[in-house]
């Protein structure tokens, strides 16, 4: 199975700040990478897929980089309701794996 | 607009089943295959398995294989999980989740969630 990591597992910034997580893989999964955002008592919601596309509907400010065995979730500027936890996914072999999350919260 | 609606809370005893449901509407059920994906309280997502709506094909996690069933109902647009010998630690939000697949794979959108609580 791939294995994934993420870090940091958690992290406190403030409004307006710069944020980036890494996502690496235990091997390389060419772009089969997603990112999710889970708010408490929510379910996930998809932010980017294929590493770096955009999903219609999320803010600009996200982006999704990295290829192979690493990836980079950035927020460019932190908003209010960015506040949440953070999953990556491979999506490239079974058993879709997801990192363990990466949790973001308000300093 | 695409909706993936599940089956409400469930409490089992250590030992038994649930079968849990998730409806789709919106687009063609059975153009797209349908995910399970579990969380326990407090901790992370970890996939289950999937099942190919148009010939019922299904993976499963190794982990689970043996005690998860995935169906459905093509007449109804809705795909069921069920999981058997009910243990406390398989107390968690079961969602389902609409793979879309083009050069890439992604999931979306998920259900809402349904809790299972296994407690004697």
């Amino acid at each position: 199975d791939i294995q994934l990591t993420q870090s940091p597992s958690f992290l406190s910034a403030s409004v307006g700040d710069r944020v980036t997580i890494t996502c690496r893989a235990s091997q390389g999964i060419s772009s089969y990478l997603a990112w999710y955002q889970q708010k408490p008592g929510k379910a996930p919601k998809l932010l980017i897929y294929a590493a770096s596309t955009l999903q219609s509907g999320v803010p600009s400010r996200f982006s999704g980089s990295g290829s192979g065995t690493e990836f980079t979730l950035t927020i460019s500027s932190l908003q209010p309701e960015d506040f949440a936890t953070y999953y990556c996914q491979q999506l490239n072999s079974y058993p879709f794996t997801f990192g363990p999350g990466t949790k973001v919260d308000i300093k | 607009q695409v909706q993936l609606v599940q089956s409400g809370a469930e409490v089992k005893k250590p030992g038994a089943s649930v079968k849990v449901s998730c409806k789709a509407s919106g687009y063609t059920f059975t153009g797209y295959y349908m995910h399970w994906v579990r969380q326990a309280p407090g901790q992370g997502l970890e996939w289950m398995g999937r099942i190919n709506p148009n010939s019922g094909g299904t993976n499963y996690a190794q982990k689970f294989q043996g005690r998860v069933t995935m169906t459905r109902d093509t007449s109804i647009s809705t795909a069921y999980m069920e999981l058997s010998r009910l243990r406390s630690d398989d107390t968690a939000v079961y969602y389902c989740a609409r793979m879309v697949v083009a050069a890439n794979n992604w999931f979306d959108p998920w259900g809402q969630g349904t809790l299972v609580t296994v407690s004697s």
